[in-house]
């Protein structure tokens, strides 16, 4: 059964330091996505990419945070430095795209908290 | 840009009744429409989509959805709820022939009652 992996589920670190979020995407898919979840937001996409590429990151703020896939098999969301409104559920999702609008598969999620 | 509302931000119902959760949605070209459900504590699951055809979606757990293009609209319904389908269920839209991105709703929470 093929599923999406995060590491770490949760983590808690202090305002300033760095967090980095890895995901491993469905073995075979070639697209990879970045959502956060905030109770005041809800799900809000930061960046993606099509085989490695970044196609879109709008959605992330740029002066702290930054996307990237070493290879495709890992994509890490790094927040340098981190603040407490950044404390929030990161998701990774991964797809393939074989139509018009491929389907995307969650991860369970890294549960941030920055104090 | 795409929005997308979904009227009910809880909906509690009893085991074995029927429920919809509604979700309308905001877009000045065509777009595609998904419901994902999200367990606690887990990822969000593709529930159904609609790309094309008929209107009327089936999905997996006994849920289905109807796209209403006058009414902007594509409300979820399931005949007879049992507890387990206690999650929160968002709505979705993207683009029709344009980017892959998904603009979510705020959720859902169904909670379902013995």
């Amino acid at each position: 059964d093929a599923r999406v992996t995060q590491t770490p589920r949760h983590k808690v670190t202090e305002m300033g330091q760095e967090v980095t979020m890895r995901c491993q995407p469905i073995l075979g898919h070639n697209t990879v996505f970045w959502y956060r979840q905030t109770m005041m937001q809800g799900l809000e996409l930061l960046a993606y990419f099509r085989n490695r590429a970044p196609l879109d990151d709008s959605g992330m703020p740029k002066d702290r945070f930054s996307a990237e896939m070493p290879d495709a098999t890992l994509a890490t969301l790094k927040i340098q430095p981190s603040e407490p409104r950044d404390s929030a559920v990161y998701f990774c999702a991964s797809g393939f795209q074989t139509g018009p609008q491929e389907t995307q598969y969650f991860g369970p999620g890294t549960r941030l908290l920055v104090l | 840009a795409q929005s997308v509302t979904q009227l009910d931000s809880q909906v509690p119902v009893f085991e074995e009744a029927p429920v919809e959760l509604r979700c309308n949605y905001s877009s000045s070209v065509s777009v595609y429409l998904f419901w994902y459900v999200q367990y606690p504590n887990q990822g969000l699951q593709l529930l159904l989509k609609y790309l094309s055809g008929s209107t009327l979606v089936k999905g997996i757990n006994g849920f289905e959805a109807e796209f209403n293009k006058s009414q902007t609209s594509f409300h979820l319904r399931k005949p007879s709820v049992h507890i387990s389908d206690t999650a929160e269920y968002f709505c979705a839209v993207s683009e029709r022939g344009g980017s892959e991105k998904l603009v979510f709703g705020k959720g859902t929470k169904l909670t379902v009652n013995p």
